[in-house]
């Protein structure tokens, strides 16, 4: 139930496409939708994040389609290009879990390329 | 800049031999987390501090011990490291309670021999 299973693992798209990653989730207590992004070398940093009161958000060519009946949700590279290329997480909140912390459960990762 | 910095970046030990990863953060966050994310892997929770209140993952291993000295710096002890323990390690902030947002730090890559 804490899972988030996030697909493809890896996908390839040309220079102006557009990048889809889809993850699902089981538990409903989840109520907060972040996506990281992550270069080689890099720690991951935060992209994009949603709640589950709205079914969209978009932020220039990064948009965030949430389905709370379907318990999916996802995230949309517009006009990709290869400074795109990177990994991409999503993860899941429950909230806040006590001891100051909100803890993130992790897709397994996408890993984006972009070719020119 | 205000960041999350780890020492080092590559770290080689061997089988046994303890070892020390460190992070240390310039944006005066209230919470510090650790993750481990190996190959392929998702980020995993280790442990986390708000403020200097420690706790620790019902999964982590024993093994694996953290210290906040003071607020800007957090370090993780892996006492008799083996070599499943080889992995990304993840230092991460978030700037106090009941914000969800976490900043994190290049990671240390960790291989045991």
């Amino acid at each position: 139930q804490q899972q988030v299973k996030q697909s493809p693992q890896s996908l390839i798209v040309q220079k102006g496409g557009i990048s889809i990653i889809n993850c699902a989730y089981e538990n409903t207590a989840f109520d907060y939708f972040p996506w990281y992004q992550q270069f080689p070398g890099k720690g991951p940093a935060l992209l994009i994040a949603i709640r589950p009161d709205v079914s969209e958000k978009k932020e220039g060519r990064f948009t965030i389609s949430f389905n709370k009946s379907a318990k999916q949700f996802s995230l949309h590279i517009m006009d990709s290009q290869p400074g795109d290329s990177a990994t991409y997480f999503c993860a899941a909140s429950m909230g806040y879990s006590g001891a100051g912390s909100y803890q993130l459960t992790f897709g397994k990762g996408t890993k984006l390329s972009v070719i020119p | 800049d205000a960041m999350v910095i780890q020492n080092p970046r590559y770290q080689v030990t061997q089988f046994g031999k303890p070892v020390t990863l460190s992070c240390s953060q310039t944006l005066n966050h209230n919470v510090m987390y650790w993750y481990q994310q190996k190959s392929s892997q998702a980020p995993k929770l280790l442990f986390h501090y708000y403020d200097k209140d420690f706790n620790n993952e019902a999964d982590t291993p024993d093994n694996f011990q953290s210290r906040r000295p003071n607020t800007s710096f957090c370090f993780l002890d892996i006492r008799s490291p083996g070599l499943g323990d080889a992995a990304m390690y993840l230092c991460a902030t978030s700037p106090r309670k009941y914000q969800e947002t976490q900043y994190f730090g290049p990671g240390t890559r960790l291989l045991v021999l």
